[in-house]
């Protein structure tokens, strides 16, 4: 069964960085690209940005509110995905999933984030 | 980008009855080398995280019941629950992935008339 298992959230105050963490279990990690997707309380989905496989070097994609705040990685050894997020705005207060594929096939619970002085 | 449009915002509907939401695309998300629609529907239940439900516009994912179906190509799409049932309360969402940024829309939430 897949599982993805997200950490890390926090109240941090604007303007400060905070790290997510995906951990993976139930297929073979390596093989897939893995990503982010937020959600503020009580709106809708927003993608975040993904980060591909080895395969295809490990190449990454964000949504443009994050491009340049936000880095995605990996660690295939530990099968765990990472969302470094630097600069952080009010506007960046959400639940944010952990998601496998292009295709979103797969999610976690979420971890909340909130950003508030 | 590609914007994603909803409607309705919102329905309700008897239970058994049909249910349809429709999603447009600003451009279209049909890849002509396989002939691939990048078009995905998501179910999102109070307190859960989305479950995707449809890919390739009209694929369903194992263990969706067959109530749920996907229509449409290139930039007009149809999710359809044929008879309604008191589980399939829920917030649904469109989303392409065709291209990056991915996108979704901005849901519709169904309910028990």
């Amino acid at each position: 069964e897949v599982q993805l298992v997200e950490s890390g959230g926090d109240l941090v105050q604007p303007g400060r960085s905070l790290r997510l963490s995906c951990t993976a279990s139930g297929f073979t990690f390596g093989d897939y690209a893995m990503g982010w997707v937020r959600q503020a309380p009580g709106k809708g989905l927003e993608w975040v940005g993904f980060i591909r496989s080895k395969a295809y070097d490990e190449t990454t994609e964000y949504a443009t509110s994050v491009k340049g705040r936000f880095t995605i990685s990996r660690d295939d050894s530990k099968s765990i995905a990472y969302l470094q997020m630097n600069s952080l705005k009010t506007e960046d207060t959400a639940l944010y999933y952990c998601t496998r594929d292009q295709q979103l096939d797969s999610w976690g619970q979420g971890t909340l984030v909130t950003v508030s002085s | 980008d590609i914007v994603m449009t909803q409607s309705p915002d919102s329905l309700a509907v008897s239970l058994g009855e049909r249910a349809t939401i429709n999603c447009k695309s600003s451009q279209s998300v049909l890849y002509s080398s396989n002939s691939k629609n990048y078009l995905a529907w998501f179910q999102q239940k109070p307190g859960q995280p989305p479950k995707l439900l449809i890919y390739w516009a009209s694929t369903r994912e194992s263990g969706v019941p067959d109530r749920f179906s996907g229509s449409g190509s290139g930039t007009d799409f149809t999710l359809t629950i044929s008879s309604l049932q008191a589980e399939d309360v829920a917030v649904y969402y469109c989303q392409q992935y065709y291209t990056t940024p991915l996108t979704f829309g901005g849901g519709t939430k169904v309910e028990i008339k």
